[in-house]
């Protein structure tokens, strides 16, 4: 079965300091990968996708990156950050979204960033 | 761009009782898939219940029920026999075709109804 893990779980960082968030997939190949926040009293935001390995869509400009440097690796990172940018972290995946096959996203356990 | 609504910021009820969270969406397409997704205070996130929007019978998963209207727009959720596990918070989303462009391919999420279920 597929499984999908996500760390670490909690993070405290200084304002100004780099940020990574590492994702990984099991069970799969080619998955669909996605770094969605969820800011506090908030509902959850896309920030990026990826459908294969070097290819990353943004959704929202802001001081965060992500790269997939091997087919079920997905890394979100930051090279200074914002206070702004605390929240919680969610690392999902699916299969090749085909309406044929019912795909659904999973989402792993998440990581608490908070900013200080 | 599609957009989820959720009116209902916080629901409490009774265990054993049935409770129906409420969900509606705009979009312009014909074919999509929506969602309940349930957070419990861990904070993963756990899928509860999927409906194709092709699909005229509504979906159902043991105690988990949908409402589902198209022409309206709206996807409400069934708890029946509500348990105190089932405390949490509940997000309908909303997909959209596969790579039919204007975003990305993924979920757009209401801003959730916090369910509590009191003993």
């Amino acid at each position: 079965s597929q499984t999908i893990h996500q760390w670490p779980a909690t993070l405290v960082q200084p304002v100004g300091s780099p940020l990574s968030l590492e994702c990984t997939v099991e069970g799969t190949s080619n998955p669909n990968l996605y770094w969605y926040r969820q800011a506090a009293g908030r509902g959850l935001q896309l920030l990026f996708y990826s459908v294969g390995i070097g290819q990353i869509s943004s959704e929202v400009p802001q001081n965060l990156s992500a790269s997939r440097p091997q087919d079920r690796q997905f890394i979100l990172s930051s090279k200074k950050l914002l206070l702004s940018d605390s929240g919680f972290y969610l690392c999902a995946w699916s299969g090749i979204l085909d309406w044929f096959s019912g795909n659904t996203i999973y989402f792993g356990e998440g990581s608490w960033l908070t900013v200080v | 761009a599609q957009t989820v609504t959720q009116s209902q910021p916080e629901m409490s009820v009774q265990e054993a009782e049935t409770v129906t969270l409420s969900c509606t969406y705009d979009t312009s397409e014909n074919n999509y898939y929506l969602f309940w997704y349930k957070q419990p205070p861990s904070r993963q996130m756990i899928l509860v219940i999927r409906q194709e929007a092709y699909k005229q019978q509504n979906a159902t998963e043991n105690r988990f029920s949908v409402n589902f209207q198209k022409a309206a727009k709206s996807f409400s959720l069934k708890i029946s026999d509500s348990q105190l596990g089932d405390t949490a918070m509940y997000f309908c989303a909303f997909m959209k075709p596969p790579y039919s462009g204007g975003g990305a391919d993924g979920l757009t999420f209401g801003k959730g109804t916090h369910l509590i279920i009191q003993p």
